[in-house]
């Protein structure tokens, strides 16, 4: 079974400063896709950002960007130029590729612990 | 707009009187799925579904049931709800489980948090 780990329990930043965020994930599969979700206080899920594994460019989204080792299988967050509408639980998640022999069950999200970002004024 | 939608977003309920938690989905995904997260425990699946009328167990399906008698439609039925079921529940949804340009990405509902006495 796959599993996510995030490491860092709380991260802080100043505003307008950068932050990385660290994922990693066990694996035994070569085709799969990572994102990271956003949490805010009112508690909906955003999407933040994707990345398939079978493309080596790192995904940007504006002032997010990845960075996305394979090998290694890590998967870290840069968040540029923060701003306090960044503060939130950061979620990191791995979904497969293939079904899975039941048809569908390999393709769940599975979430790392996440990571809760403060920025500081 | 496309959106998840899940009610209620807030219920306070006693042990053993049942409820369902609806969710509906305005995208023509065919993959839907509930979550529930936990604190320390972050978001487990509690069951899921490929199209209608296929539904399979995720991670934690004890005490819960669901249907997919339409494409749109979800639900989540605790039957006999206990306290060890005051959760926070997602409902999510994708075009399928692969594929590229978004198909894979799923969009969740905004919550219902759940409280069972």
């Amino acid at each position: 079974a796959q599993t996510v780990t995030q490491s860092q329990p709380e991260m802080s930043v100043q505003e307008a400063e950068t932050v990385t965020l660290s994922c990693t994930y066990d694996t035994s599969e070569s085709d799969y896709y990572l994102f990271w979700y956003k949490q805010p206080p009112s508690r909906q899920m955003i999407l933040v950002i994707r990345q398939e594994a079978y493309k080596q460019q790192n995904a940007t989204e504006n002032r997010f960007s990845v960075n996305f080792q394979k090998a290694a299988k890590s998967f870290s967050l840069k968040i540029s130029d923060s701003q306090l509408g960044d503060a939130a639980m950061y979620f990191c998640a791995y979904r497969s590729a293939t079904p899975g022999n039941s048809g569908g069950s390999n393709y769940k999200l599975t979430f790392g612990k996440g990571t809760l970002l403060t920025v500081n004024p | 707009e496309a959106q998840v939608t899940q009610n209620p977003r807030y219920l306070i309920t006693v042990t053993g009187k049942k409820l369902t938690v609806t969710c509906s989905q305005n995208m023509n995904h065919e993959y839907m799925s509930w979550y529930r997260q936990d604190p320390g425990l972050g978001l487990r699946q509690i069951y899921y579904s490929m199209n209608v009328e296929v539904t399979d167990k995720g991670d934690v399906p004890e005490g819960y049931k669901v249907s997919r008698k339409e494409k749109r439609n979800f639900p989540l039925i605790l039957e006999s709800p206990s306290p060890n079921q005051t959760s926070l529940y997602f409902c999510a949804s994708s075009f399928d489980g692969t594929g590229s340009s978004g198909a894979n990405v799923l969009t969740f509902g905004a919550g219902s948090r759940l409280t069972v006495l």
